[in-house]
């Protein structure tokens, strides 16, 4: 059974940092293009960034480029987003969700970030 | 443009036929999925490509396109079909991800 269990949220302060992770399992992580994203609170959802399965591409949301760092680990299973200078606006439930032959076929349960002072 | 523009709500008697859209310039050149998420779960995909249903996802739901518009129907909708409905394509360069603002859909 695929599996994608982000956690790392909370809450935090305006301009700090955090890093969400998604632990994979149920299937060959290391063949799946990987993105993350977000929905703030009552809102729709929003495309963060992408990464190839091999991490050699990776593509940010304006919103994002220049503060958030998507990155993975093949041999850990597990996928990354190094969020830094955080804004009240990026608090949101954050997705990890696999890209297979059916576009984002699956999700995890996501994890929330709070940025508040 | 990158966007896609979707109706905020539609409405549909139980039973009755209904069809959700989804417009956007990408939309000439990239196919919609679409996602249906329900209060406090994660979305679920439940059309992509031309019109492909995953495993597991009732054949009531069905997807078309043509032209800047994509469609997401319902056919004989049930009550456990209220809920959001999102589509999504990829942007102009192909490389980026765009997602629709959303549909509310109320099964009365």
């Amino acid at each position: 059974e695929v599996q994608l269990v982000e956690s790392g949220g909370g809450l935090v302060q305006p301009g700090g940092s955090l890093r969400l992770s998604c632990a994979a399992s149920g299937f060959t992580f290391s063949s799946y293009e990987m993105n993350w994203v977000r929905q703030a609170p009552g809102k729709g959802l929003e495309w963060v960034s992408y990464i190839s399965s091999s991490g050699s591409t990776i593509y940010y949301a304006d919103s994002v480029k220049g503060r958030f760092t998507i990155s993975r680990d093949n041999a850990k299973n597990s996928l990354y987003l190094q969020m830094n200078s955080l804004r009240a606006e990026d608090t949101a439930v954050y997705y990890c969700a696999r890209i297979g032959e059916s576009d984002f076929d699956y999700w995890g349960q996501g994890t929330l970030v709070t940025v508040s002072s | 443009s990158s966007e896609l523009t979707q109706d905020p709500a539609v409405s549909v008697a139980l039973g009755q036929t209904v069809r959700i859209t989804c417009q956007g310039d990408s939309l000439r050149s990239y196919y919609a999925s679409w996602y249906q998420q329900k209060p406090g779960q994660a979305p679920v995909l439940v059309i992509y490509g031309k019109n492909n249903r995953p495993s597991g996802i009732p054949d009531r739901f069905s997807g078309s396109s043509s032209g800047n518009t994509a469609s997401l129907t319902i056919t004989g909708a049930q009550a456990e079909d209220e809920a959001d409905y999102y589509c999504n394509s990829r942007d102009s360069s192909g490389n980026l991800v765009v997602f629709g603002g959303g549909t509310k859909l109320t099964v009365l």
